[in-house]
């Protein structure tokens, strides 16, 4: 069955750490990736998408992924949070054969001052 | 509108209560998804739009689930006796018809169930 699996569930950093957010799926051929983030009270918005190209992503607010097929992985990285960072992050896919996405279970994000 | 709209923001039902969850898309969007998300969930697919048309609804529960957008703008989403597994965020999105199917979602603030 096609899935998209998040490991960490809860991550919590102090301001200037760096971060990585995994993000694994099953195999279903061509993919379209996506990380979406949702901060506290407000509703799901886009971080950054993977289409085709460049591997390597960069989105919003200093994010980016990097897609490595071979993996089936799309992390999100970061290199210093900040406190405003703080939400919860949900790594999507579409598989080739459907134009529903599916997403992970999430990751929480705490970023102390 | 600016973006995608629904109502009610939080809705309480006695189980077996029946409800009806109402999303407004962003204006010229065709394609429009509702989703379910339980409490420390990911979003959970439930059915999908194009126009007027369901093209998907292999994601609804059960038949007590049910999905409609007349006229291909305003969609609602009803459940009928509900029960207290329906408890969840029921989130909306839509999509740019210019994005093909591999565009962005854009999600509303969802609406709350609790059933009691």
């Amino acid at each position: 069955a096609q899935s998209v699996s998040q490991h960490n569930h809860h991550v919590i950093l102090s301001e200037a750490a760096s971060l990585e957010l995994g993000c694994n799926y099953s195999y279903g051929g061509t993919v379209n990736l996506f990380w979406y983030v949702q901060y506290p009270g407000q509703h799901l918005q886009l971080l950054l998408k993977y289409f085709s190209g460049d591997p390597l992503v960069k989105g919003i607010k200093g994010f980016e992924a990097e897609f490595i097929k071979s993996k089936f992985s799309f992390n999100l990285r970061k290199p210093s949070v900040q406190w405003s960072d703080t939400a919860e992050y949900f790594c999507a896919v579409k598989f080739y054969n459907t134009d529903k996405l599916i997403f992970g279970t999430g990751t929480r994000l705490q970023v102390f001052p | 509108g600016a973006g995608v709209s629904q109502s009610p923001r939080y809705k309480v039902a006695k189980r077996g209560q029946d409800v009806a969850l109402r999303c407004d898309p962003i204006s010229g969007h065709v394609s429009l998804f509702w989703y379910q998300q339980a409490l420390g969930q990911g979003p959970e697919f439930l059915t999908y739009f194009q126009n007027e048309a369901q093209l998907d609804k292999s994601g609804l529960p059960s038949d007590r689930f049910f999905a409609e957008r007349p006229e291909g703008s305003v969609s609602t989403l009803k459940i009928q006796r509900t029960q207290q597994e329906d408890s969840a965020v029921y989130l909306c999105a839509s999509r740019h018809p210019l994005a093909g199917n591999t565009g962005e979602l854009f999600f509303g603030e969802g609406s709350r169930l609790t059933v009691l």
